[in-house]
């Protein structure tokens, strides 16, 4: 099974910072099938990122999704508002497929 | 675009069948699967159903559900037995569409007497 270590567990930051945000993966994630997700409170989760580096439809070009193999990164170039909330990243390249545990970016 | 149903309240012990009716998408040549999130937890995948029919499944499940799929009526099943508490989850369907993820808003499953 690949574990999913997302880090930091909490990201405290002010609207206009940048947010990096990291997933390390326990083996090297098979055709790069890793996705990250916004999860705001009471609401499904939002894709963001696919294939470890596509933008989902919709999503602004200020969410940057990089990496291979065993380590990956979303970046928020600058927080709005509405961009606080908790981040997964999944891997489906592998079964079973994983989910990290969230890093919660909060102002 | 993809739409779950089939969640509710149910005793311990009881079943429950999960259906997934898929729009512009194919199930027959993408795969399909299902994922949880607990109440105040993280996501938790499930199973999954792959275009040759070949399915997997979490070890918290295995034995208990099982995910199936209809081509004709591009609908994907988890059928969930046994169910236990910490099966109360909202259940999530999502297509793959070419490595593409595609969910559905989820379905609220629970556990309780």
């Amino acid at each position: 099974e690949i574990v999913l270590t997302q880090s930091p567990g909490t990201l405290s930051l002010s609207p206009g910072e940048r947010a990096t945000l990291s997933c390390r993966a326990s083996q090297s994630v098979s055709n790069n099938y890793l996705a990250w997700f916004q999860q705001k409170p009471g609401q499904a989760p939002s894709l963001l990122i696919y294939g470890a580096s596509s933008r989902a439809t919709g999503i602004p070009d200020r969410f940057t999704g990089s990496g291979s193999g065993t380590d990956f990164t979303l970046t928020v170039s600058r927080l709005e508002p509405e961009d606080f909330a908790v981040y997964y990243c999944h891997q489906y390249g592998s079964t079973p497929w994983t989910f990290g545990q969230g890093t919660k970016v909060e102002i | 675009q993809l739409v779950e149903s089939g969640g509710g309240l149910i005793q311990p012990g009881g079943s429950l069948t999960l259906s997934c009716v898929t729009s512009g998408f194919s199930v027959s040549s993408n795969f399909v699967s299902w994922v949880r999130q607990a109440p105040g937890r993280g996501l938790e995948w499930v199973s999954v159903i792959y275009t040759s029919g070949r399915t997997y499944y979490a070890d918290s499940v295995k034995g208990r559900f099982t995910i199936s799929k209809d081509n004709s009526k591009n609908t994907v099943y988890l059928q969930v037995n046994s169910l236990r508490a910490e099966d109360t989850a909202v259940y999530y369907c999502a297509g793959y569409i070419s490595g593409k993820p595609y969910w559905g808003q989820g379905t609220l499953v629970t556990v309780s007497s």
